[in-house]
C-alpha cells in the first residue's frame, strides 16, 4: 500500500474559526481522493472527496482543495462547530487493487 | 450516500470461541468489501480484501486461519475470528465500494471484547 501522510496530527481551533488539515500521497494511478470523518465508537463516514480534474470542491462548509503537482490535497472546515469535533482520515487508493491507504488521522478538537 | 451494515456492533466473547461479523451493503452489490482493525486511537488496518465468490486477499502479516473471511453474496462479506484471545479485542470495519473508481461506504463498526 502506498503511503499517506496526514498533518497536524491534532489541532485545537475555536468555534467559528477555520480548521485546516494536510495529506499528502505518493503515486497513484487512480483519481479519487477522499477525506472521513469518524466519531468516538462509529465506522468513518465519507465527508467530502475530489477528483483531479478539479482543483477544489466545497460541499456546504467543506472544502478540499487538490494539488496534484504537490501530490497533496486538504480539507478546510469553514465556521467549526463543537460537533465537528472527530478524527479525520484522509485516504488515497493504491496501484493494486484498488485498496484505499488511509493516513494516521487528524484529530480535530473544536472550543466554545 | 450507500448504506453498509455491519452486525453486531458489540460482542463480548469468551477465549477460545469463534465470532462472525456480518457486512452487508443494503443499497447497492458490492464485489469487493474490505475488513479492517482500528485500535484506539490509531488508523485503519487493512486486513482483508473480500472478492465475490473467490478467496480472500489478505495483507501481510494478518493470519488467515484466524480471520475467516467468507464473501458469499454480492451483498454479504463475513469475518470470523476463530479462537478468540484478548489480544484479538479490537474495532472491526469493513467497507464496500458499488464500483471500481467509487466511493468506499463503511459500516458502523464492530467492538469485540475477548474475556
Amino acid at each position: 500500500q502506498q503511503q499517506v501522510k496526514q498533518s497536524p496530527q491534532s489541532l485545537i481551533v475555536q468555534k467559528g474559526g477555520i480548521s485546516i488539515i494536510n495529506c499528502a500521497y505518493e503515486n497513484t494511478a487512480f483519481d479519487y481522493f477522499p477525506w472521513y470523518q469518524q466519531f468516538p465508537g462509529k465506522g468513518p463516514a465519507l465527508l467530502i472527496a475530489i477528483r483531479p480534474d478539479v482543483s477544489e470542491k466545497k460541499e456546504g462548509r467543506f472544502t478540499i482543495s487538490f494539488n496534484k503537482s504537490a501530490k497533496q490535497f486538504s480539507l478546510h472546515i469553514m465556521d467549526s462547530q463543537p460537533g465537528d469535533s472527530a478524527t479525520y482520515f484522509c485516504a488515497a487508493p493504491g496501484p493494486v487493487d484498488n485498496r484505499l491507504a488511509f493516513g494516521k488521522g487528524n484529530q480535530v478538537v473544536v472550543i466554545p | 450516500g450507500a448504506v453498509v451494515s455491519q452486525h453486531p456492533s458489540r460482542v463480548i466473547c469468551k477465549s477460545g470461541t469463534s465470532v462472525k461479523i456480518e457486512c452487508r451493503s443494503l443499497d447497492f452489490q458490492a464485489t469487493t468489501m474490505f475488513w479492517y482493525r482500528q485500535f484506539p486511537k490509531q488508523s485503519l488496518m487493512l486486513m482483508a480484501t473480500s472478492n465475490e465468490g473467490s478467496k480472500a486477499t489478505y495483507e501481510q502479516g494478518v493470519e488467515k486461519d484466524k480471520f475467516l473471511i467468507n464473501h458469499a453474496s454480492l451483498t454479504l462479506s463475513t469475518l470470523t475470528v476463530t479462537s478468540a484471545h484478548p489480544e484479538d479485542s479490537s474495532f472491526y470495519i469493513c467497507s464496500a465500494k458499488p464500483g471500481v473508481n467509487t466511493e468506499a461506504f463503511f459500516g458502523q463498526g464492530t467492538r469485540l471484547t475477548v474475556v
